[in-house]
């Protein structure tokens, strides 16, 4: 298995501008979590659906994000328009429950200028 | 709510040395505690986990980390530092139950000197 596959691995864009992540879970994994890591939050859990649905969207900062997983081998989280504070490292990680642990992909490191 | 509290952001041992990395949960229900690393510039990976069977779990790397129920605690531990354990390090916690999320610590960075 591939394991978790996020793209791109790093994303420069312009203030004002339209940022697509994606992602791509482990076949077979029900559950997808999107986190964001910053040197002053840490890790942060945005978002996150099991069998396609999303279960908690608390984490979104603002209405600037969205995520959707329209099958179960796909998801994209979305910001528009960007900003300059948005700068971090997203993350996503897929799992099949609790007991067999959470895989995360390798992250996308996005700067907005 | 679930909380993890990683004492000490920074550590630093010789090599050879113990590594002892602290972690305290918070949980209103039986938890599951994860161990992460993280070497630079890559994603999170798994070291070990409890999921509430054996109290000393053992896990990649040489590490383990032992369940302390009365002391809320799930600290990691290595006899021997290695130059290659350089990296951070997250502690997290989740429900026992389902596809829930984790919650994790703001990390420990460690540091092997030679």
């Amino acid at each position: 298995d591939a394991g978790v596959i996020q793209s791109p691995r790093h994303e420069v864009t312009e203030m004002g501008q339209e940022v697509t992540l994606r992602c791509k879970p482990i076949s077979g994994h029900n559950s997808l979590f999107w986190y964001r890591q910053t040197m002053m939050r840490g890790l942060e859990l945005l978002i996150y659906f099991n069998n396609n649905v999303p279960i908690d969207d608390s984490g979104m900062p603002e209405d600037r994000f969205s995520a959707k997983m329209p099958n179960a081998s796909f998801s994209t989280l979305k910001i528009q328009p960007s900003e300059p504070r948005d700068s971090a490292v997203y993350f996503c990680a897929s799992s099949s429950g609790v007991d067999y642990g959470y895989t995360f992909g390798s992250g996308t490191r996005l700067t907005v200028v | 709510a679930q909380s993890v509290t990683q004492l000490g952001s920074h550590v630093s041992v010789s090599e050879g040395a113990l590594v002892l990395l602290r972690c305290n949960y918070s949980s209103s229900v039986p938890p599951y505690l994860f161990w992460y690393v993280q070497y630079p510039n890559q994603g999170l990976q798994l070291l070990l986990k409890y999921t509430s069977a054996a109290t000393l779990v053992k896990g990649i790397n040489g590490f383990e980390a032992e369940f302390k129920k009365s002391e809320t605690s799930f600290h990691l531990t290595k006899p021997s530092a290695h130059m290659s354990d350089a990296a951070e390090y997250f502690c997290a916690v989740s429900r026992n139950s389902g596809n829930t999320p984790l919650v994790f610590g703001k990390g420990t960075r460690l540091s092997v000197i030679a």
